[in-house]
């Protein structure tokens, strides 16, 4: 079920620009999470909101930032691209309450160039 | 510090056997233990999960996994695997606030053959 939305799916980009991945859902989820994966590795935590106006950094340092202005908006920009940002970049969004399961979207791939 | 071990990269399996994919965790405290399957360009979808309770517990697609705290262990089983079942499985254990927040192991690849 796509309840959960990313766009773009795909987006080649040169360096330096600035750029924002695009994450909605429509469960209502008050819990969101951006995830970075690359090939033969685990999922990354870089960012997470508990709620309007909430948001952490993750386990994995990134030159990301994210913003939660609404509920069902949780968008990650990156201000200045590089080829070190190539990667995949998954959204995930679960209720409040303990051991609740994440939701995940189909995913951004970002190539720099 | 919390992590998930999946000590297999990749299993190639034929069609109609049945499959064990091993899952091993480092949590100090009651995990919350969950299988999710990848396949090619899409997102994650949850195959099961494991809170309290009964040890062995039935998830989608006739998957199935069972929780040894002694081994701290989770593996998930399938008793006759279908060529649709080649895809990439990641086991995870809830860590953080209220247990959400996900570690993820490194995932094993599937391979089906016929």
């Amino acid at each position: 079920e796509a309840d959960i939305y990313q766009t773009p799916r795909y987006l080649v980009i040169g360096t330096g620009k600035k750029i924002t991945l695009e994450c909605s859902q429509t469960m209502g989820h008050d819990k969101m999470y951006w995830y970075q994966q690359d090939p033969g590795m685990e999922l990354h935590l870089i960012h997470y909101s508990y709620g309007v106006n909430s948001t952490e950094k993750g386990d994995l340092s990134s030159e990301s930032t994210v913003s939660r202005i609404r509920t069902e908006h949780f968008p990650l920009t990156l201000e200045s691209a590089r080829p070190s940002h190539t990667s995949q970049y998954l959204c995930a969004s679960g209720r409040t309450g303990i051991g609740s399961p994440l939701h995940f979207g189909n995913g951004t791939r970002l190539t720099v160039t | 510090a919390q992590s998930v071990t999946q000590p297999d990269i990749h299993i190639t399996v034929s069609e109609g056997a049945s499959l064990e994919l091993r899952c091993n965790y480092s949590y100090g405290a009651t995990p919350y233990l969950f299988w999710y399957v990848q396949s090619p360009g899409q997102g994650l979808q949850l195959l099961l999960k494991y809170f309290s309770g009964d040890t062995l517990v039935q998830g989608i697609k006739g998957f199935e996994a069972e929780f040894k705290r002694s081994q701290s262990s989770f593996n998930l089983r399938k008793p006759s695997v279908h060529w649709s079942d080649a895809a990439e499985y990641f086991c995870a254990v809830g860590a953080g606030q209220a247990g959400t927040a996900l570690i993820f192991g490194k995932g094993t690849t599937l391979s089906v053959s016929s």
